[in-house]
């Protein structure tokens, strides 16, 4: 079945506590994304990678950071969470830009303390 | 500069009735336009695209909307709603670069019996 699996669906944390969010895909995509989602803001992205070992910012890459070592799989990694980054994170994929229709992971709720 | 607005956070329809769920776009945007839903704790996924040709666009579950250039709008029409109908639906467009993908804020759409 084609998806995009993340870990933990769940995650509780306090601050400062370094945490990575796994993404991967089974699909072959060349581009994956990160987004938050907050009440009222509808979803904002974080990290976008065009492809392996190429990574750009989105629009609020403030304290995450990622990578692209492999096709398949896009950590997005919390070096020092803060309360500010409590919020619902999706990992997304599409065949090669974001004019592809973009596929979705179920999400991780994410609380910093 | 926002490239897509979605005008009312919250619609309350009944079951049967229109639902009409507006969005506008900048004119910056390149002309590719999408509408996502987000069903209760689960990821999005694509309701219907607008790419070039045909003004109205078909999508899953009976839902459309109609490609708008004098307007700059992309509204999401469904002739009548069904209890199923009830989500978060977000309107969506790419950077001019096709790079990244912004989303309005989102419509909560409620179906009441």
């Amino acid at each position: 079945e084609a998806q995009v699996t993340q870990n933990p669906r769940y995650l509780i944390t306090v601050t400062g506590k370094k945490l990575t969010v796994t993404c991967s895909q089974n699909m072959n995509h060349e581009y994956m994304s990160w987004y938050r989602q907050d009440p009222g803001l509808g979803l904002r992205q974080i990290y976008y990678s065009m492809n392996v070992e190429v990574t750009d910012k989105g629009d609020v890459p403030e304290g995450y950071k990622v990578s692209r070592k492999e096709k398949r799989n896009f950590p997005l990694i919390l070096e020092s969470p803060s309360p500010n980054q409590t919020s619902l994170y999706f990992c997304a994929s599409s065949l090669s830009t974001s004019l592809n229709e973009q596929y979705f992971g179920p999400g991780t709720r994410l609380t910093v303390t | 500069a926002q490239s897509v607005t979605q005008l009312g956070s919250h619609v309350s329809v009944s079951e049967g009735a229109l639902v009409l769920l507006r969005c506008n776009y900048s004119s910056s945007v390149p002309p590719y336009l999408f509408w996502y839903v987000q069903y209760p704790n689960q990821g999005l996924q694509l309701l219907l695209k607008y790419t070039t040709g045909a003004t109205l666009v078909k999508g899953i579950n009976g839902f459309e909307a109609e490609f708008k250039k004098s307007e700059t709008s992309f509204h999401l029409t469904k002739p009548s709603a069904h209890m199923s109908d009830a989500a978060e639906y977000f309107c969506a467009a790419p950077t001019g670069s096709a790079r990244q993908l912004t989303f309005g804020s989102g419509t909560q759409l409620t179906v009441l019996p």
